[in-house]
């Protein structure tokens, strides 16, 4: 059992939205800043953003952030990424990652698969 | 905001030395780590802080910087390092991060 699980795959129609969530232990949820970051297939790997464990704060990549939105529920050790007016080229593997030590990722989630 | 640039593929003979490269402005304030990756396989951390190395990673992986570029080595490299390999440091805004798009390393 990992430190971070993920929700399971999803298939959604172009201009429809997506949530998915990334539930953390409470070590690993604690003090932590969990980032997502996305790898469309056979393409590299895409930073999304970034959510405050402790405060809620969120950081999101430029690209993204009309259509973006990072929450946390701290009675769940959840993390959630939504993801609206989804297009073809969000079509990707979906990771939850915990920051190591300046961004140093080193515990993943599984990935989410997500196919639009 | 910056980008991290990576040459797309390198290749070295088996047990030879190889030092993949990334490039970017963000990397003269902020350190670089390198993550190991193979099909179907989420990403291995193998370097943080420039040249530090997780628990488990072999010695033969190594990082280091200096000004704009930074470099991870395998030294005698062996044949389960084939695979993809990715930078990521902060960028310039220091909230947001970037990735470098990735090395294809081949082992020969």
């Amino acid at each position: 059992q990992g430190q971070l699980e993920q929700s399971g795959a999803e298939v959604k129609e172009p201009g429809a939205s997506v949530s998915v969530s990334c539930k953390a232990s409470k070590s690993a949820f604690i003090n932590s800043y969990l980032h997502w970051v996305r790898q469309a297939p056979g393409q590299g790997l895409e930073w999304l953003g970034w959510v405050n464990c402790n405060s809620g704060d969120t950081a999101v990549a430029q690209k993204l952030q009309d259509r973006i939105t990072l929450t946390r529920d701290t009675s769940t050790n959840t993390v959630f990424m939504e993801l609206t007016r989804l297009r073809s080229d969000d079509t990707a593997l979906y990771h939850c990652t915990r920051d190591f030590r300046n961004v140093a990722f080193k515990d993943w989630g599984q990935g989410t698969m997500v196919i639009v | 905001s910056s980008e991290l640039t990576q040459d797309p593929a390198v290749s070295v003979a088996l047990g030879q030395t190889v030092t993949i490269t990334c490039r970017g402005d963000s990397l003269r304030t902020y350190a670089a780590n390198w993550y190991q990756q193979k099909p179907g396989q989420a990403p291995i951390l193998v370097v943080f802080g420039n040249n530090l190395r997780p628990s488990g990673i072999p010695d033969r992986f190594s990082g280091s910087s200096s000004g704009n570029t930074a470099s991870l080595t395998i030294d005698g490299a062996q044949a389960e390092d084939d695979a993809d390999y990715y930078c990521n440091s902060r960028d310039t805004t220091y909230s947001h991060v970037l990735f470098g798009g990735g090395t294809r390393l081949t082992v020969l």
